[in-house]
């Protein structure tokens, strides 16, 4: 069945360095790549998404890139600060199908040290 | 703009109790979704409605879950009997139409389930 596969499962970075977090996706029929920002007690936040038509996309510090061929894609968020501390998710769907649903990957905790 | 509205926070039941949860999503959203979240996992999608009727509804345990969405607009989600296994967070969302381009989904904060 679907299956996204996410790394690592935790990252602690300084303040101020990048954070990089990977995921791959299993359904090549995909073309939906949203990534979720989850605070303790919250429910998911939608940060960014992609679309299979574009390779990357960015806002502000935050960016994803999406490679179609090798089925991964990436967030990428520059000069951390200790308020991007959080679980982040990525997932994958098919935009315009009979079902959208999300498939999420297991979440990645994000330590973003002062 | 109102986000998605879930109800209760949290609730602790006794195994074999029954439970409901309520989730009224984003106004003119016509896509609704029930996820459950175990602790340490990625959400789980349970059903999905499309205004009052079901899209997909493959990953329900249909022995002791249900769900309906009253008019195409509130929803509640029912678990009877609860089992042990049931304790996760059970995560409403929405989205504009969600079987078009553009339908991101929108999350409320979540009702936490305790089974002891």
């Amino acid at each position: 069945g679907e299956n996204v596969e996410q790394h690592p499962s935790t990252l602690s970075v300084q303040e101020g360095d990048s954070a990089v977090i990977k995921c791959t996706y299993s359904d090549s029929a995909s073309n939906y790549f949203p990534w979720y920002k989850q605070e303790l007690g919250k429910g998911p936040q939608l940060i960014i998404d992609i679309r299979s038509n574009v390779g990357e996309k960015k806002d502000q510090r935050i960016a994803v890139t999406l490679n179609k061929t090798a089925k991964h894609f990436s967030l990428h968020i520059t000069e951390t600060q200790p308020e991007d501390s959080a679980v982040y998710f990525c997932a994958a769907s098919r935009e315009g199908g009979a079902t959208n649903k999300l498939i999420f990957g297991t979440g990645t905790l994000l330590a973003v040290q002062p | 703009e109102a986000g998605v509205a879930q109800s209760p926070r949290y609730k602790i039941i006794e195994k074999r109790q029954s439970v409901a949860f309520w989730c009224n999503p984003i106004s003119g959203h016509a896509t609704l979704y029930w996820y459950q979240q175990i602790l340490g996992q990625g959400p789980k999608l349970l059903i999905q409605f499309q205004n009052n009727g079901v899209v997909d509804d493959s990953q329900l345990p249909k022995d002791r879950f249900s769900a309906e969405r009253l008019k195409g607009v509130d929803s509640t989600l029912k678990i009877q009997p609860a089992k042990l296994e049931d304790s996760a967070v059970y995560l409403c969302a929405s989205s504009l139409d969600g079987g078009r381009i553009g339908g991101e989904a929108f999350f409320g904060q979540g009702t936490r389930l305790t089974v002891v």
